[in-house]
Formats: C-alpha cells, structure tokens, sequence
C-alpha cells in the first residue's frame, strides 16, 4: 500500500503565480487534511475534510482553497501566491475525523520568490 | 496560537539513556498524540492517549496525561541512534500540534 501519496515533492514559484497541490490516500479513509509546517512553528491546519462532499477551514485557511475531489483525493490550491506561503505542505488522513490517528504523506516543499 | 507547546525545544543525550519531553496544551480534549519525524520526512504516529487515561506504554514508550494541568509528557527508554528525530504532540479534536522536541541521540 501507498498511504498517502503528495505531489510535487517540490515546487518553486514566482509571487503571483497559482498551482495545485495533490494529494491521495488508498486506505479508504474518510477524513483528510492539509497542514503547512514551518521552522520553530510545529504544524498547523489549513483545511481538512471530515467527509467526502465537507470541507472546513482550520487555523490558518487564508490564501488556500481546497477540492475533496472523491474519497481519495483532497486539493489544495494557492490561488496567487505568496512569499509568506513558502513552508513544507503535509497532507494527511484518518478513518474518521477529529479523534483518531492521522497517516501522514512525505510532504511538498514549496518555495515562492 | 491555540498550539501546543513542548519541552525542551532540544534535547541531546547519550544512547542507552531515558529521554523524556513534555507537551503542554490550552484546550479540552479529547486524545492526545504523539508523533515522530524523522527529517526531511513526513509525520508517524507513535502512541494515542485518550482523556481518561493517566498513563500508556507502548514498548519503550511511556505517556501520561494530566488533564488536570492540560500537559502529557513522552519517555523514550534506552534510547538507540535510530530515535534521533522530531517529536510532536498533538490534541484532538482541535488537530492542533506542539511545535515539537527535537531528539538527538548519540551514539
């Protein structure tokens, strides 16, 4: 089994420019995330999905729009980037939302210029 | 920030030695995690404990939790190189993460 499997692994941008960030899991899980990590700063959410068809926004939605595409896909999208969105993307999924263990993909780097 | 902390931020030690990290946390919760990560890699989880559970092992992993206080802390016994990561705490259902102890194990 994959897990959960990101694409790109890395990324480099100009200010301004959008791209997708892809993310799917073969474990039939219903929930999944997007997390953005940056130094000295831990994990935080920016989107996650309860369910397929729900999205909710999490500690740090803004500039981000997300696609639960079908159960195994869930998008993230910086629509004009930004330096301030230079960070490493974790995407990740659970069975069921918000009380159990999250899988975790090997992450995107992303750099904007 | 709603997040975690944990404590030290750093921590060296030699192999064969105990190492133990604290997470302290703001909100009511109902588990509380803790993951590994390795660098250049992404999160593994290691141990759940839920919020009426005191204490947890898992081989040479030991949590408790103190709701009381809002802080869990995680004892890695007889430490190996091979634990020389990053480990976050992380609550639920709030999904918020500490900002991680960052493990050095000598060997």
């Amino acid at each position: 089994n994959a897990g959960v499997t990101q694409t790109p692994k890395f990324q480099v941008l100009k200010t301004g420019q959008s791209m997708t960030l892809q993310c799917a899991q073969d474990m039939n899980h219903n929930s999944m995330y997007w997390y953005r990590q940056d130094p000295g700063m831990g994990l935080r959410l920016i989107y996650y999905s309860a369910s397929e068809g729900t999205t909710d926004k999490g500690e740090v939605p803004n500039g981000y729009n997300v696609s639960r595409l079908n159960k195994r896909e869930f998008s993230l999208r910086l629509e004009s980037a930004a330096p301030s969105q230079t960070s490493v993307y974790f995407c990740a999924s659970s069975v069921t939302a918000l009380n159990e263990k999250l899988f975790f993909g090997s992450g995107t780097q992303l750099s904007v210029l | 920030s709603q997040q975690g902390e944990e404590d030290p931020q750093a921590l060296s030690i030699q192999e064969g030695e105990n190492a133990t990290m604290n997470c302290s946390y703001k909100t009511s919760i109902n588990n509380l995690q803790w993951y590994r990560q390795n660098s250049g890699r992404g999160l593994v989880h290691l141990i759940l404990i839920r919020s009426n559970e005191r204490e947890k092992h898992s081989g040479r992993l030991r949590v408790t939790l103190d709701t009381s206080k809002k802080s869990s802390s995680l004892l890695i016994t007889a430490s190996r190189a091979a634990d020389t990561a990053s480990y976050f705490c992380a609550t639920l259902p709030n999904l918020f993460f500490g900002t991680g102890t960052r493990l050095t194990v000598i060997p």
